[in-house]
């Protein structure tokens, strides 16, 4: 079966600028994850949604949100970009919740924003 | 410990011979550990998720123990091959459902 489907997978965008990236899981998950991935810091959970509702958040700004669809594709968005922003954005899907622990969360191959 | 860490943190290995790396996470309000193996280029790929103290998994050459009291975990790999070069991540899940990840082990196997 497909797996998880970023896009775009490469953009470059201006300091202030916004960006929306898009994630369509497996077929039949229903829970949608997103993480960010800087070599300083490594992956970082930005937040989870399960049937269209945010169920956990990371620690990040505002500037970061998401929302996930009833066909359970999420897009996420960054608001005033900055240069930090750089950075791989890995989506992940799993059949249910992170919780139990039963389920696998598989990734996406990401999507590489260059803030300039 | 309140992260995730991972040690070594790049591991150069000849091929054919084991090896071994230690991921150590919180053990207050643990949930569950994720092992994850990453090849450049190639999305992260799940390879085992535990949770019982004592737990031992493994997967072809490669296998996976956790201490939970101690707040800690062991990837090993049998025979090391080629294939086997990646970055290996371990992800801790705790009962609130944070997740944190380690910054992974980067092995490279020397032919």
């Amino acid at each position: 079966k497909a797996g998880v489907t970023q896009t775009p997978r490469y953009l470059i965008k201006t300091r202030g600028q916004q960006v929306t990236l898009s994630c369509s899981p497996i077929s039949g998950h229903r829970s949608v994850s997103w993480y960010q991935q800087t070599p300083g810091q490594g992956l970082q959970f930005l937040f989870e949604y399960f049937s269209e509702t945010q169920r956990n958040k990371g620690n990040f700004p505002g500037r970061f949100s998401g929302r996930q669809f009833s066909n359970s594709r999420s897009e996420m968005n960054v608001s005033t970009l900055e240069l930090g922003d750089s950075a791989l954005y890995l989506c992940a899907s799993s059949f249910g919740t992170v919780r139990p622990s039963g389920n696998t969360i598989y990734f996406g191959e990401g999507s590489w924003l260059t803030v300039v | 410990i309140l992260n995730v860490e991972q040690s070594p943190q790049s591991l150069h290995v000849q091929e054919g011979d084991s090896t071994n790396f230690t991921c150590s996470f919180p053990s207050s309000n643990f949930y569950a550990l994720h092992w994850y193996r990453w090849e450049t280029a190639k999305s992260p790929e799940a390879l085992f998720v535990m949770t019982l103290n004592g737990d031992e998994k493994k997967k072809g050459r490669i296998s996976a123990t956790l201490n939970t009291k101690e707040g800690y975990s062991y990837l090993y790999i049998k025979g090391s091959q080629p294939e086997d070069s990646a970055t290996y991540l371990c992800a801790s899940l705790d009962r609130d459902d944070k997740i944190i990840f380690g910054k992974g082990t980067r092995l490279h196997i020397l032919p």
